[in-house]
């Protein structure tokens, strides 16, 4: 079964803080992304990460980085230096069928920044 | 950057009547669209993909007659919800793929309709 799980309903960081979000996730694809996807109050979809499951080395963006554990098919968030543009929803992800367009999500993490 | 706009960005319609919302990609052509659903304070379920100029694959569950999707050229599909009722009140999502499989998806801003 493909399943994405995000077991922190909502967490809250202090300003200039680092959080880490949770994510597992169960797939038989043998190839795959990762993703964490950001939505604002706006609704927007915005793409904040991406890892690629044969790539041992954890990605990383800016103040944005993952801890990919792929046996234990875990991929953590991690946030550093936590700003208040920060608060959001965050979702994680996977792809599946061969393509990034086919994505199933988990139900999601708020994570609110507080000053 | 690849930019996807929806329209309308939010609709009322009466139950029993049929509403379509639009997804284009604004500054690059997409082999590929995608259209979710999110119901409230939950995550997104892919409902259909659709490729230009043929029929949309849709997941499993998910109604394509009541559900209409058309992909006519390479910057804009469309879904058409007919019959609407109160249950189909959703956020509806789009997003985008300009290469292959293996290229990111961009999403649309998603249309809020509220069936009443």
């Amino acid at each position: 079964a493909q399943t994405v799980t995000q077991s922190q309903p909502e967490m809250s960081v202090q300003e200039a803080e680092t959080v880490t979000l949770s994510c597992t996730y169960d797939t038989s694809e043998n190839n795959y992304y990762l993703f964490w996807y950001k939505q604002p109050p706006s609704r927007q979809m915005i793409l904040v990460i991406r890892q690629e499951a044969y790539k041992q080395q954890n990605a990383t963006e800016n103040r944005f980085s993952v801890n990919f554990q792929k046996a234990a098919k875990s991929f953590s968030l991690k946030i550093s230096d936590s700003q208040l543009g920060d608060t959001a929803m965050y979702f994680c992800a996977h792809d599946y069928g061969g393509s990034q367009g086919n994505l199933i999500f988990g139900k999601g993490t708020k994570l609110s920044v507080k000053p | 950057g690849a930019v996807v706009s929806q329209h309308p960005s939010w609709v009322i319609c009466k139950s029993g009547t049929s509403v379509k919302i639009e997804c284009r990609s604004l500054d690059f052509q997409a082999t590929t669209m995608f259209w979710y659903r999110q119901f409230p304070k939950q995550s997104l379920m892919l409902m259909a993909t659709s490729n230009e100029g043929s029929k949309a694959t849709y997941e499993q569950g998910v109604e394509k007659d009541k559900f209409l999707i058309n992909h006519a050229s390479l910057t804009l599909s469309t879904l058409t919800v007919t019959s609407a009722h109160p249950e189909d009140s959703s956020f509806y999502i789009c997003s985008a793929q300009e290469g292959g499989p293996n290229t990111e998806a961009f999403f649309g801003q998603g249309t809020r309709l509220t069936v009443v």
